[in-house]
């Protein structure tokens, strides 16, 4: 079965410091991996996804097939990143996403 | 447009009563999504639609919960009767056949008391 895990629950960073959220997946073909951010007490919104290799807001993520994981980095921390961080997994046709338990981060000033 | 409506925002409702919650998805999009979040499970799929029908509500926790989708523009999730374990927040979320993105309303936060 497709599943998504975050290990952390929470993580609390330092602002400057370098963030990292894990994400691992189990899927045996060709998955899509998506983040979403929800920022307290609003909606989740994409925050990027592996194809488009891009970065938003100064986060990266790569897809590493290899060690099936698609972990979110930043390397400067700031406040306003404090919020909850789902990874998510689509994998072939139109399947709905599959969501892990998410990670809050907290950056401290 | 005014992405995925959902209402109540919030709800405080006593044990054994019922609940609707209703959601509007955003115009154009054919698959229509249920969520439950909860500090202890995450973000769980309850039930999801497509082109107005029923394709998997295998996350729905019991019979107690039900949802239908009417027309393309309209879907309800009912609780009856509620119990305060039901106490979570409830996401609707669309997305258009053509693309992979999902798009999330603001959720509903229901309280069983």
């Amino acid at each position: 079965a497709q599943r998504v895990t975050q290990p952390e629950k929470l993580l609390s960073v330092f602002k400057g410091a370098p963030v990292e959220l894990k994400c691992n997946y189990s899927y045996s073909g060709s998955p899509e991996l998506f983040w979403y951010v929800q920022y307290s007490r609003q909606r989740l919104q994409l925050l990027l996804r592996h194809i488009s290799r891009e970065s938003i807001k100064g986060f990266t993520a790569d897809l590493n097939k290899g060690e099936t994981s698609f972990h979110l980095k930043k390397p400067f921390a700031q406040e306003e990143d404090s919020a909850m961080y789902y990874c998510a997994l689509k994998t072939s046709g139109n399947t709905p996403l599959v969501f892990g338990k998410g990670t809050r981060l907290s950056v401290i000033a | 447009d005014a992405g995925v409506i959902q209402s109540p925002r919030h709800e405080v409702t006593e044990m054994g009563q019922e609940v609707t919650l209703r959601c509007k998805p955003i115009s154009g999009h054919d698959y229509l999504f249920w969520y439950r979040q909860t500090m202890m499970r995450g973000l769980e799929l309850l039930i999801y639609f497509n082109n107005n029908v029923p394709i998997d509500d295998s996350g729905m926790p019991e019979d107690r919960f039900s949802a239908k989708m009417p027309n393309a523009s309209f879907s309800t999730l009912k609780i009856q009767p509620s119990e305060p374990r039901d106490s979570a927040v409830y996401f609707c979320a669309s997305r258009a056949s053509s693309g992979n993105t999902i798009y999330f309303g603001e959720g509903s936060w229901l309280t069983v008391v």
